[in-house]
């Protein structure tokens, strides 16, 4: 199947530092890519869907200044936490659509810690 | 009421047993079904992937789609304790490659060796 990663995998950071998570897929190009974030038990909440070469779409409820999302290339799309508070801490994952079988492949994902 | 419903578990079976997963759904025009199994601390994958209404095999998965029930189901058969994860269902209108998904809570699923 096709492979999207994520970096880091882990990061902790202290109150008030901006945090950029890097989504990628490795042996396709994705005109389209989702962020997800997921509490602990909790199902994926979408935050955006992340077009190639144009603004994010964001989710209502989900703070676009906050959440600053990047989609420069066919195979990278980043998210960066802005100011992040310890309310961020969470579970952050990207996915990337594929139109072959035309669904979506999910990176590993990345466990945000903020202090 | 949540566009998609599933029962959060957790489900404990024997090794060897058939898991019944089970998602209902209220809007009628999904027409693509997705199941994804999540490792703690993993990203999903996905499993299984249809199209409307019908069954598809693949190894010990059975997908099942009853659009008229609007009700999907994952069927392992023969289980293993490396089945024991989380299984989302997800679904969506318009071909998924690109558009959004629609998730179920979930499933927390133990096989007891």
């Amino acid at each position: 199947g096709a492979v999207v990663s994520q970096h880091p995998s882990r990061v902790i950071c202290k109150s008030g530092t901006s945090v950029k998570i890097e989504c990628r897929s490795l042996d396709f190009q994705a005109t389209t890519m989702f962020w997800y974030r997921q509490f602990p038990k909790q199902s994926l909440m979408l935050m955006a869907t992340s077009n190639e070469g144009s603004k994010a779409t964001y989710e209502q409820g989900v703070e676009k200044d906050k959440f600053l999302i990047n989609h420069a290339s066919l195979t990278l799309s980043t998210l960066t936490v802005t100011s992040a508070h310890p309310e961020d801490s969470s579970f952050y994952i990207c996915s990337a659509g594929l139109a072959g079988p035309d669904t979506q492949y999910f990176g590993p994902g990345t466990r945000l810690t903020v202090l | 009421q949540k566009e998609v419903e599933q029962d959060p578990g957790p489900l404990s079976v024997p090794e060897g047993a058939i898991v019944s997963l089970n998602c209902t759904y209220s809007n009628s025009a999904f027409q693509y079904f997705m199941w994804y199994r999540q490792y703690s601390r993993k990203g999903p994958e996905l499993l299984m992937y249809t199209y409307s209404s019908g069954n598809k095999e693949d190894g010990r998965f059975t997908a099942q789609v009853d659009k008229s029930s609007k009700y999907i189901s994952l069927f392992i058969r023969d289980s293993q304790p490396s089945d024991s994860a989380t299984y989302l269902c997800a679904m969506s209108e318009v071909r998924p490659g690109n558009e959004k998904l629609t998730f179920g809570t979930g499933t927390r699923l133990t096989i007891i060796p």
